[in-house]
């Protein structure tokens, strides 16, 4: 079975740009969470899709958005880009999204705001 | 606002010796916690978890410790090997929550 496949691996956006990105999971999982990485701080929670609905919402401004598309695939937006928003952006996928399952994780993007 | 918090960034230890990697958590009404395991430019994976019910969950080298009167979990690794050397983080979340709260991470280094 394929992992958890993210695209792209890098990105270098400017300030006031916006970017999407992208998650495919991994093949029958339904649910999809994405998390911000940056250094000293862990890992953030962003959202939670199921079933092309967004189920849960971590705290950040509306700039960042999200979708899920029927194959479960999903993308991730940001947009009028900060340079706080560099960091690493790692997608998971997991079943169903029950608390008691394990999340699978992409290797991330890595997004550079310059 | 952080609710899981791992205060020590790094940790060294010999080979063959125990590896105790800790996490405290705020939120009383968290109930499952896990461990990743993140190695550069990968992606975390699974280590452990464990619920609430119980206070000590076994897998191989691997054991987490619960307390949670203390809201203190930990990770034991025996004996420690050069491939553990990773940056581990702890994650916790409420039931029927399907988000997950992470800590800052430690970074283990095993030496050979």
């Amino acid at each position: 079975k394929a992992g958890v496949t993210q695209t792209p691996r890098y990105l270098i956006k400017t300030r006031g740009q916006q970017v999407t990105l992208s998650c495919s999971p991994i093949s029958g999982h339904r649910s999809v969470s994405w998390y911000q990485q940056t250094p000293g701080q862990g890992l953030q929670f962003l959202f939670e899709y199921f079933s092309e609905t967004q189920r849960n919402k971590g705290n950040f401004p509306g700039r960042f958005s999200g979708r899920q598309f029927s194959n479960s695939r999903s993308e991730m937006n940001v947009s009028t880009l900060e340079l706080g928003d560099s960091a690493l952006y790692l997608c998971a996928s997991s079943s169903t999204g029950a608390t008691n399952e394990k999340l699978f994780f992409g290797s991330g993007t890595q997004l550079s705001v310059l | 606002d952080q609710q899981v918090k791992q205060n020590s960034p790094s940790l060294s230890v010999q080979e063959g010796r125990i590896s105790i990697l800790n996490c405290d958590y705020t939120n009383s009404m968290f109930d499952y916690f896990l461990w990743y395991k993140k190695y550069p430019a990968e992606g975390p994976t699974f280590l452990i978890s464990i619920s609430s019910i119980k206070d000590k969950n076994e897998d191989g080298r691997f054991t987490v410790f619960l307390n949670k009167s203390a809201k203190h979990l930990s990770l034991h690794i025996v004996p420690s090997q050069p491939g553990d050397s990773a940056v581990y983080f702890c994650a916790a979340s409420e039931y029927n929550f399907n988000k997950f709260y992470f800590g800052s991470g430690t970074k283990l280094n095993v030496k050979p």
